[in-house]
């Protein structure tokens, strides 16, 4: 069965240091994979994906996500924290077999100053 | 902003009743999907319409049903309510009818169900 993993329920990290959030999948085939992030009282909003090509993707607000095939990883990072990047952070894979886009249960990064 | 418009942004309703919840995707999109979001399931996937047509069908209860209207607007309607229901609905709009593509999330209705 497709599914994906973020093992850890919140991060935190000192504004101005590096942050990762860890997201682990299983598909079968090629995995289509997306990042989302979520304010208070707003809904998802997308900041990066990978389909295929250089395993180094680039997204939104100097977010960037590193696809490693071997360890069936797609983790989330960033050089430098910023308070304003606390937020819910959402790993998906799109399930190559039904086409529906399966969420992780979500990250809660905390950035303090 | 995201272009996806959900109405009502609040609801508050008892056990046994009915609610409909609307959404506007952004313009010129012409899939739109339905998610539950609550603490303990997570963000679900409930149901995805493409220009009129059920396309996927994801966690929906019985209970539960959609439309898309000829103006590609999409309602959601919740029956039978439980307390269980209570939970943040969300819907999202893309262009094609692909869940490969960027989804576009509205701000979602929080039903409350007493």
């Amino acid at each position: 069965a497709q599914s994906v993993a973020q093992p850890e329920d919140q991060v935190n990290v000192a504004e101005g240091n590096p942050l990762t959030v860890k997201c682990t999948y299983s598909v079968s085939g090629n995995p289509y994979l997306f990042w989302y992030v979520q304010y208070p009282n707003r809904g998802l909003q997308f900041l990066l994906k990978y389909i295929t090509g250089d395993n180094l993707v680039k997204g939104s607000y100097g977010f960037e996500a590193e696809f490693n095939k071997s360890q069936t990883s797609f983790h989330l990072k960033k050089p430098s924290a910023l308070v304003s990047d606390s937020a819910l952070y959402f790993c998906a894979v799109r399930d190559g077999t039904t086409d529906k886009l399966i969420f992780g249960t979500g990250t809660r990064l905390q950035v303090f100053p | 902003d995201s272009g996806v418009t959900q109405t009502p942004k609040h609801l508050i309703t008892a056990t046994g009743q009915r609610v409909t919840l609307r959404c506007s995707p952004r313009s010129g999109d012409l899939s739109v999907y339905w998610y539950q979001q609550s603490l303990d399931q997570g963000l679900q996937f409930l149901i995805q319409y493409y220009n009129g047509e059920e396309r996927a069908k994801g966690n929906i209860l019985e209970r539960f049903s959609a439309q898309q209207f000829p103006d590609l607007h999409s309602e959601l309607n919740l029956s039978s309510l439980e307390l269980g229901d209570s939970a943040l609905y969300f819907c999202a709009s893309s262009a094609g009818p692909n869940f490969g593509e960027k989804l576009f999330f509205g701000s979602g209705t929080q039903l409350s169900v007493l």
